[in-house]
């Protein structure tokens, strides 16, 4: 079965400075990968996603994740965090090959201070 | 602007009474996630539906939880009865198999007295 940790609960950083939340999954073969954020009193939105092919993927809002197989890692980064990027951010995997349930991480719930 | 909608956002409610909480999904998704998200458990998958049909209901209790699509517009997922340990923000999310993403609605925050 799957699954994926996230390591820290909460992480805080000052707005302008970069930022790294962490991401490991298990699964037998290469997974898809997501990233979701949840702004307080909100449902989850799509940040990015990794099908296959490059391994460092796009998303909104200025983000970006990169897959590293022999690290089973999905990390999500972002160079210069804004105020508004304070929220909850969750990692997710899914088997390949159909659509099946994605499995969610426990999120990391990230401040940021001016 | 396309997306999912759940009613109501806030029920509160007493132990032992009927909830129904409602999801509209996106339209032309074939795929509805129900979950419950709570401080100490996080974000659970209760059940989820492809076509209306119900494919996996494991992570939900079997004997006061149950979870129906009527009709594509339309995900039902009652609790009867209700107890304290129920409430949690539960979450619909739709998706398809083309975009393999899923879109969740605003929630509804449900509290048992």
């Amino acid at each position: 079965a799957q699954s994926v940790t996230q390591p820290d609960i909460h992480i805080t950083v000052s707005e302008g400075a970069s930022l790294e939340l962490r991401c490991n999954y298990s699964y037998g073969a290469t997974p898809y990968l997501f990233w979701y954020v949840q702004s307080p009193g909100q449902g989850l939105q799509l940040l990015l996603k990794y099908f296959s092919g490059d391994t460092l993927v796009q998303g909104i809002k200025g983000f970006e994740a990169e897959f590293k197989r022999s690290q089973s890692s999905f990390n999500l980064r972002k160079p210069s965090v804004h105020w508004s990027d304070a929220a909850e951010y969750f990692c997710a995997v899914a088997p390949q090959g159909g659509y099946q349930k994605v499995t969610f991480g426990t999120g990391t719930k990230l401040q940021v201070i001016p | 602007d396309a997306r999912v909608t759940q009613t109501p956002r806030h029920k509160v409610t007493e132990m032992g009474q009927e909830v129904t909480m409602r999801c509209q999904p996106i339209l032309g998704h074939n795929t509805v996630f129900w979950y419950r998200q709570t401080m100490m458990q996080g974000l659970e998958l209760l059940a989820y539906f492809r076509n209306r049909a119900p494919l996996d209901d494991s992570g939900m209790p079997k004997d006061r939880f149950s979870a129906e699509m009527p009709d594509a517009t339309l995900a039902t997922l009652k609790i009867q009865p209700s107890e304290p340990r129920d409430s949690a923000v539960y979450f619909c999310a739709s998706g398809s198999r083309d975009i393999y993403e899923q879109y969740f609605g605003p929630g509804t925050r449900l509290t048992v007295t």
